[in-house]
């Protein structure tokens, strides 16, 4: 059955340093998405992308955060530099379709610690 | 602001029980409502409802969508250890251009013991 991957699993960074997490979409998806989960807390929308455009953001979403689709299959999530609330897992999801109108299938996550 | 509660927060039973978690919303534009289930990382996806009074069912989980009174239940029936699990409800906001967000509830810690 067709998965969402995501690397690294784990990240640990210091703070002020750049992170790319990176995620491999379902291959016949044309939406993707990344979404946060603070420990303990709820899973948060971060970002919409299709057709190589940022569709919707989040307010978390700012200029420190970029995403990208490098290639035909790898999706990325960049921060420029990194801040202790950083700490999260992030999750990469995809969609064959917007707007809700299909489910949305998510990745195992990239947990990223900075210290 | 959209705003999804589930309820309970918390919930411990025994083997072979049934449960019944809620999930109401509050969501401008909306369009679906999904259930997933939690457990070591990824949400898993469960059920996607976008009509009232439809139920969907897999296996010993069911659930249903009232549009009217704003809210949707997952239930689980005969339950098994391995049910346990966060299960999240969503809510996807198809709002004005764009492709919409899922806004997340808090989730239902589901545990059974043996």
């Amino acid at each position: 059955e067709p998965e969402v991957t995501q690397t690294p699993s784990h990240q640990v960074t210091q703070m002020g340093q750049e992170v790319i997490l990176r995620c491999v979409p379902i291959s016949n998806h044309l939406y993707f998405y990344w979404y946060r989960q603070i420990l303990g807390q709820k899973v948060e929308f971060l970002v919409s992308f299709y057709n190589n455009e940022i569709s919707e953001k989040s307010e978390i979403f700012d200029d420190q955060f970029s995403v990208e689709r490098p290639d035909g299959s790898n999706f990325t999530l960049k921060i420029r530099s990194t801040k202790l609330e950083d700490s999260a897992m992030y999750f990469c999801a995809s969609s064959t379709l917007a707007g809700g109108f299909s489910e949305q299938y998510f990745g195992p996550g990239t947990r990223l610690t900075v210290t | 602001e959209d705003k999804v509660v589930q309820s309970p927060l918390s919930l411990v039973v025994h083997e072979g029980d049934t449960v019944t978690l809620n999930c109401s919303y509050e969501v401008t534009n909306f369009r679906s409502l999904l259930w997933y289930k939690q457990e070591k990382k990824a949400p898993t996806f469960l059920f996607m409802l976008t009509s009232s009074g439809i139920e969907k069912k897999s296996g010993r989980l069911s659930s249903i969508l009232d549009k009217k009174e704003l809210f949707s239940i997952l239930n689980i029936t005969a339950t098994q250890t391995g049910d346990s699990a966060i299960y999240l409800c969503a809510v996807f906001n198809a709002g004005g251009t764009s492709y919409g967000k899922l806004t997340f509830g808090q989730g239902t810690i589901l545990t059974v013991h043996p």
